[in-house]
């Protein structure tokens, strides 16, 4: 079973580049959500998604922009990479009231 | 405001010595407490869900409970293989987020 999807697994961009990190799920969930991880600060929400089309803002959505298409991917896109974009990036899916799935994290650094 | 906290921030146990972390929270129509173990390097796993008042879920020395205002996660005899953050989470009441902790840094020490 693959669950929940990221690639790529790690990723170096210098300051100004784009770049989109993928996320791709199987298990049909309506409910998509990107997460941000850094030292000390837990997991702090970016974009979310409750269903194909459509797409709201988490606590840290600056600099960041979300589509939902299908409802199996839910790509996050970097405009304009800054380093305090430097973070561990996690994607989530879930049902309506029920526990979400992670993938396995993506490892950005922007120099 | 819709908060989930949790307490400690670390802990440290020798093997063998059980206690207990705690996730507060404060949202309106709880829709379901969720608690996850997450390993270095790592993506959060799933250990248990809760859904009411008085409700407990247990696996291996895992004990999670739930009252109207908090949860607990009970480790009894813990081993150092259970080191790892421990974080909780709530849907906000129109359920469309996941608000987490800050977790529990869990170091058991052989």
């Amino acid at each position: 079973n693959a669950g929940v999807t990221q690639t790529p697994k790690f990723q170096v961009l210098k300051t100004g580049q784009s770049m989109t990190l993928q996320c791709a799920q199987d298990m049909n969930h309506e409910y998509m959500s990107w997460y941000r991880q850094d030292p000390g600060m837990g997991l702090r929400l970016i974009h979310y998604s409750v269903g194909a089309g459509i797409t709201d803002q988490g606590e840290v959505p600056n600099g960041y922009n979300v589509s939902r298409s299908t409802t199996e991917d839910f790509p996050l896109r970097l405009l304009s990479a800054a380093p305090s974009q430097t973070s561990v990036y996690f994607c989530a899916s879930r049902r309506q009231n029920t526990e979400a799935f992670f993938g396995q994290g993506t490892r950005l650094t922007v120099v | 405001e819709d908060q989930v906290t949790q307490s400690p921030e670390a802990l440290r146990l020798q093997e063998g010595e059980s206690s207990s972390l705690n996730c507060s929270y404060t949202v309106s129509g709880l829709r379901g407490l969720f608690w996850y173990r997450q390993d270095p390097g790592k993506g959060p796993e799933f250990l248990f869900t809760l859904y009411s008042a008085g409700e407990e879920k247990e696996k291996e020395r895992l004990k999670a409970t739930l009252t109207k205002k908090e949860s607990f996660l009970h480790i009894t005899a813990p081993k150092p293989e259970d080191s790892a953050t421990y974080l909780c989470a709530v849907p906000n009441p129109q359920g469309g987020k996941l608000i987490f902790g800050q977790g529990t840094e869990l170091s058991v020490k052989p």
